[in-house]
C-alpha cells in the first residue's frame, strides 16, 4: 500500500468554523489531490498540487483552499465550514507527469453541524 | 470534456456467479482508463488500468476489463464472484489539461448474495 495518511480520520465541527485536513505521503510523489465523495456524485476533485507551492483548482473548489509547503504534506482548509461540506474527503497521490495512476489515502469523514 | 458513465447504481449477484460492471466514457483521443474498488470505510484501491495495446487487461483479485473503442466502453468482469468482492466500484478516465487528473464515474455498488 502507498504510504498515505490522513488526519484527522473523523471530525465534527460547527458551521462557520475553519477546519484543516492534512494529507501526508512517504512516497515522494510529485502530484497530490484532494477529493470529496458524496452519494450519487462519486469522487469530485477539489484542488490538486503539482509540486511544492504549486496548486490548482478542481471542479468543486469554492469554499476550500490548499497549501503545500513540503513535498510530503498537502493541507486542505475549509475557510468557514458549511453543512454542504459534510462529506468524506480523500487525498490521493500520483508519481510523475504522464503516469496517471492515483493512490488513495484512507479518508476523513467530516461532519458540519 | 471527458466524462464517465456507470449506468448501474446497484448490482446484486450470487456468490459464484459471473459479474460484469459497465463503464462508458467520453473522450476524444485514446483514453487512459482505470477501475478502482472501495470497500466500506476504506480508500480506493486500483484494480486495473488500460493505456494502450491489448484491449483485454488483467488486474488484481481475478478481475479483468475489456476496452472496446467502437462502443466507448471499458467493462469490468469477473468469472466467479466471492462474498468479499462486495464493495463499490469506480471507473475513471484520465483528464486532459495536465495534472495527471482523473474523472470518475458515480460508482456501482455490488452486493453479493450467499
Amino acid at each position: 500500500d502507498a504510504g498515505i495518511t490522513q488526519s484527522p480520520r473523523h471530525k465534527v465541527t460547527e458551521t462557520g468554523t475553519p477546519v484543516t485536513l492534512r494529507c501526508h505521503q512517504t512516497e515522494n510523489h510529485r502530484y497530490m489531490y484532494w477529493y470529496r465523495q458524496d452519494p450519487g456524485h462519486g469522487l469530485r476533485l477539489i484542488h490538486y498540487s503539482y509540486g511544492v507551492k504549486d496548486t490548482d483548482k478542481g471542479e468543486v473548489s469554492d469554499g476550500y483552499s490548499v497549501s503545500r509547503s513540503k513535498t510530503e504534506d498537502f493541507l486542505l482548509t475549509l475557510e468557514s465550514a458549511t453543512s454542504s461540506q459534510t462529506s468524506v474527503y480523500f487525498c490521493a497521490i500520483s508519481e510523475s507527469s504522464g503516469v496517471y495512476e492515483q493512490y488513495f489515502g484512507p479518508g476523513t469523514r467530516l461532519t458540519v453541524t | 470534456a471527458q466524462s464517465v458513465t456507470q449506468p448501474d447504481i446497484h448490482i446484486t449477484v450470487s456468490e459464484g456467479a459471473s459479474l460484469e460492471l459497465r463503464c462508458n466514457y467520453s473522450y476524444g483521443a485514446t483514453p487512459y482508463l482505470f477501475w478502482y474498488v472501495q470497500s466500506p470505510g476504506q480508500g480506493l484501491q486500483l484494480l486495473l488500468k488500460y493505456f494502450s495495446g491489448d484491449t483485454l487487461v488483467q488486474g488484481i483479485k481475478g478481475f479483468e476489463a475489456e476496452f472496446k473503442r467502437s462502443q466507448s466502453s471499458f467493462n469490468l468482469r469477473k468469472p466467479s464472484v466471492h462474498w468479499s468482492d462486495a464493495a463499490e466500484y469506480f471507473c475513471a478516465v484520465a483528464s486532459t489539461g495536465g495534472g495527471n487528473k482523473l474523472t470518475f464515474g458515480t460508482g456501482t455498488q455490488l452486493k453479493v448474495e450467499l
